[in-house]
C-alpha cells in the first residue's frame, strides 16, 4: 500500500485533456515538493514535473504541475497516442525520513 | 552525453548477497546526491536508498534497512548498493536515479536482481 494514493488508470481521446491526482497528507505532500514521472513500457522513468510545476527542459507545455494543501495534480493537454504510459507522483516524508511514490496511474490515449 | 549504467543483477537464491554497481559518465558525478529505486515485476517504483553528495548523509526504505548499504567511490565515478540477507521480496530491476529526492533527474537503465532458489 503506497503512501500516496493516485488512481489506477486514467483514459480519454486523442486532443482531450486529462488529470492524474495523487494524494498524501501533511508529512508529504503537505509540506514537500512534489515531483512527477512518466514511464514507458519497458524504459526507466522520466522526470516530467519537479518542485510542484516545473518543468526540465525539453519536457513540453502539455505537461503541467499543481499542489494544494495534501494533494497534488499532472495536467497533460493535447493527448497524443504516444502519452500512454505510467505516470507516477513523488515527493518526501519527514515521518519516515523517505522518499516515496504514488501507486501509478496507467494513462490510456483512446 | 549524460549516463548512468548499472550492473551486477542476477540470480541469488535466498539469504544471498548481490553487490550492483553504477558508472556515472557525462556529467560531474562528485557534486550530485545519487538514489537507488526499484521496481518488481508489474509493480511500482519504490524508493530504496539516498546518499549524499559527500557520503555524510545516508537514509534507507525501512524495507531494506539493515541489509542494504549504499557507497559511492568519487574517484570511480560509481554508486553502490551492497545488498544482503535477499528474499524474493527484493526480486526487482534496481536503477541509479541522480539528484535529490524527489527530484529524480537522470536515470540508469536498470539492472534485474531475481531472487530464487
Amino acid at each position: 500500500q503506497s503512501v500516496l494514493t493516485q488512481p489506477p488508470s486514467v483514459s480519454a481521446a486523442p486532443g482531450q485533456k486529462v488529470t492524474i491526482s495523487c494524494s498524501g497528507s501533511s508529512s508529504n505532500i503537505g509540506n514537500h515538493y512534489v515531483s512527477w514521472y512518466q514511464q514507458l513500457p519497458g524504459t526507466a522513468p522520466k522526470l516530467l514535473i519537479y518542485d510542484n510545476n516545473q518543468r526540465p527542459s525539453g519536457i513540453p507545455d502539455r505537461f503541467s504541475g499543481s499542489k494544494s494543501g495534501t494533494s497534488a495534480t499532472l495536467g497533460l493537454t493535447g493527448l497524443q497516442t504516444g502519452d500512454e504510459a505510467e505516470y507516477y507522483c513523488a515527493t518526501w516524508d519527514s515521518s519516515l525520513s523517505a522518499a516515496v511514490f504514488g501507486g501509478g496511474t496507467q494513462l490510456t490515449v483512446l | 552525453e549524460e549516463q548512468l549504467v548499472e550492473s551486477g543483477g542476477g540470480l541469488v537464491q535466498p539469504g544471498g548477497s548481490l553487490r550492483l554497481s553504477c558508472a556515472a559518465s557525462g556529467f560531474t558525478f562528485s557534486i550530485y546526491n545519487m538514489n537507488w529505486v526499484r521496481q518488481a515485476p508489474g509493480k511500482g517504483l519504490e524508493w530504496v536508498s539516498y546518499i549524499s553528495s559527500g557520503s555524510d548523509t545516508i537514509y534507507y526504505a525501512d524495507s531494506v534497512k539493515g541489509r542494504f548499504t549504499v557507497s559511492r567511490d568519487t574517484t570511480k565515478k560509481s554508486l553502490y548498493l551492497q545488498m544482503n540477507s535477499l528474499s524474493a521480496e527484493d526480486t526487482a530491476v534496481y536503477f541509479c536515479a541522480r539528484g535529490s529526492p524527489p527530484q529524480f533527474d537522470s536515470w540508469g537503465q536498470g539492472t534485474l536482481v531475481a531472487v530464487s532458489s
